[in-house]
């Protein structure tokens, strides 16, 4: 089972910043916490990943709350091509997982103009 | 530089049949996962290669096989094909886990219908 909570749907008006919140509550401290998305019927895509700091790239930035049990995935300028399904994971990286990525159901997020 | 490349696209087979599907992974990679998912749902593990080795797996039934190649490239077997089989079967690669460059990168999928 996915380790994670996210909402099913949320709405964004282009040009404004999306929040896409996160809830793992049960994170241990060697998981890091992965954001993909998934444009319909394409392979996902990888955003950007965190173990505790803040993180920012070119596509988003990452905040993980400081006891690590909720995170927010921030797209500062959302277009119509961000319509996607964004999935936040937790991963590990022990030989017991080796890295495997559980996918949950994700949030349908849809840019409006 | 070339990212994870999948073939077929697409493919269809009747109950019954053998499918493999291929995957090349991005440049510099050398491990190889599999993953299935079936229309509205997430993507679910199947296993993973590293140095031509099943390193992890997934809750799929033995019908699921691969193999990795010296060039690190990956195959994804599947026997006796149900219904329930037809899917979008993503493979992505990376470095090893807990190596610097351990992110997975996703290619476009294969769609397998199976009627």
């Amino acid at each position: 089972d996915a380790k994670t909570t996210q909402p099913p749907s949320m709405d964004c008006a282009e040009g404004r910043a999306a929040n896409l919140p996160c809830n793992h509550s049960t994170i241990s401290g060697n998981e890091y916490v992965y954001w993909y998305r998934q444009i319909h019927s394409q392979g996902p895509q990888y955003i950007i990943h965190g173990l505790k700091n803040n993180e920012t790239n070119e596509m988003a930035s990452l905040i993980i709350t400081e006891d690590r049990k909720s995170s927010t995935l921030i797209l500062p300028h959302a277009t119509l091509r961000d319509t996607a399904v964004y999935y936040c994971i937790v991963r590990g990286v022990t030989t017991d997982s080796w890295g495997k990525l559980q996918f949950g159901a994700g949030t349908q997020v849809v840019v409006t103009p | 530089d070339a990212g994870v490349t999948q073939s077929p696209t697409h493919l269809i087979k009747t109950r019954g049949q053998q499918v493999t599907l291929r995957c090349s992974p991005k440049s510099g990679h050398d491990t190889v996962s599999w993953y299935q998912q079936a229309l509205g749902q997430g993507p679910q593990f199947i296993f993973q290669y590293y140095e031509e080795e099943e390193r992890q797996r997934g809750n799929f039934p033995d019908r699921f096989s691969g193999h990795q190649f010296p060039n690190y490239s990956s195959e994804l077997n599947v026997n006796a094909l149900l219904l329930g089989d037809s899917a979008l079967y993503l493979c992505a690669s990376s470095k090893p886990p807990g190596r610097t460059g351990d992110t997975q990168y996703f290619g476009p999928g294969t769609r397998l219908t199976v009627l």
